[in-house]
């Protein structure tokens, strides 16, 4: 069975200041990690994702996340915040089978202030 | 590409009636996925289909849950006698053959059962 396990509900920060967004996850496989970020009554869109390989992974606008499988973590990172960035951002584990889908945390709702 | 669509983006309906939603998957995408989301909880996996086997089912699709995709193309969810409890969002999203392929969400049908 996977988990996920995201810390803190609710993330704010100061415009241009660091994002830091935490995820925990449980797999007993190699596990396929990934960042999604959800606008208010919309669907999920990929920010990033690891499969294998480099554990410093690259996504879009401005967000990375690293790998560390010592720490079962995969923490959503950004140097600077804007306010296009507040939204709701989930982490999700998956086994690279397919069958099970995805296995999401709760979510982060990511506040900017001013 | 268009992406993945869903029809109706809303649908109010009366506790023990019967509703449809439809999902359109991106073209060629052979995965497709059906997820559950309730207000402040992250997606829940509801089902999977490989073309138009469905491969997996969550123990969250009671028997009042029906899904189809006939001929691998487009997926129907059904539910019927609705419950209150099944106010949610409902999202669908598709991915290509390759196992560490991400999903591509649809925007999501919200289900208001009163």
């Amino acid at each position: 069975a996977q988990s996920v396990t995201q810390l803190g509900s609710h993330v704010s920060v100061s415009e241009g200041a660091l994002v830091l967004l935490r995820c925990n996850y449980s797999s007993s496989v190699p596990p396929y990690l990934f960042w999604y970020v959800q606008y208010p009554n919309q669907g999920l869109q990929l920010l990033l994702k690891y499969t294998t390989g480099a554990t410093l992974v690259k996504g879009i606008n401005g967000f990375e996340a690293e790998f560390k499988k010592s720490e079962t973590s995969f923490h959503l990172t950004k140097p600077s915040a804007h306010m296009s960035d507040a939204a709701e951002y989930f982490c999700a584990v998956s086994s690279g089978g397919g069958a099970d889908g995805l296995t999401f945390g709760k979510g982060t709702h990511l506040i900017i202030q001013p | 590409d268009t992406g993945v669509s869903q029809n109706p983006r809303h649908k109010i309906t009366k506790r023990g009636q019967n509703v449809t939603f439809r999902c359109d998957p991106i073209s060629e995408h052979n995965r497709l996925y059906w997820y559950r989301q309730t207000l402040g909880q992250g997606p829940e996996f509801l089902t999977y289909f490989q073309n138009e086997a469905q491969l997996e089912k969550s123990r969250l699709l009671s028997d009042r849950f029906s899904a189809e995709r006939p001929k691998g193309s487009f997926s129907t969810l059904e539910i019927q006698r609705t419950e209150q409890g099944d106010s949610a969002m409902y999202l669908c999203a598709s991915s290509p053959r390759a196992t560490s392929a991400e999903a591509f969400f649809g925007q999501g049908t919200r289900l208001t059962v009163v």
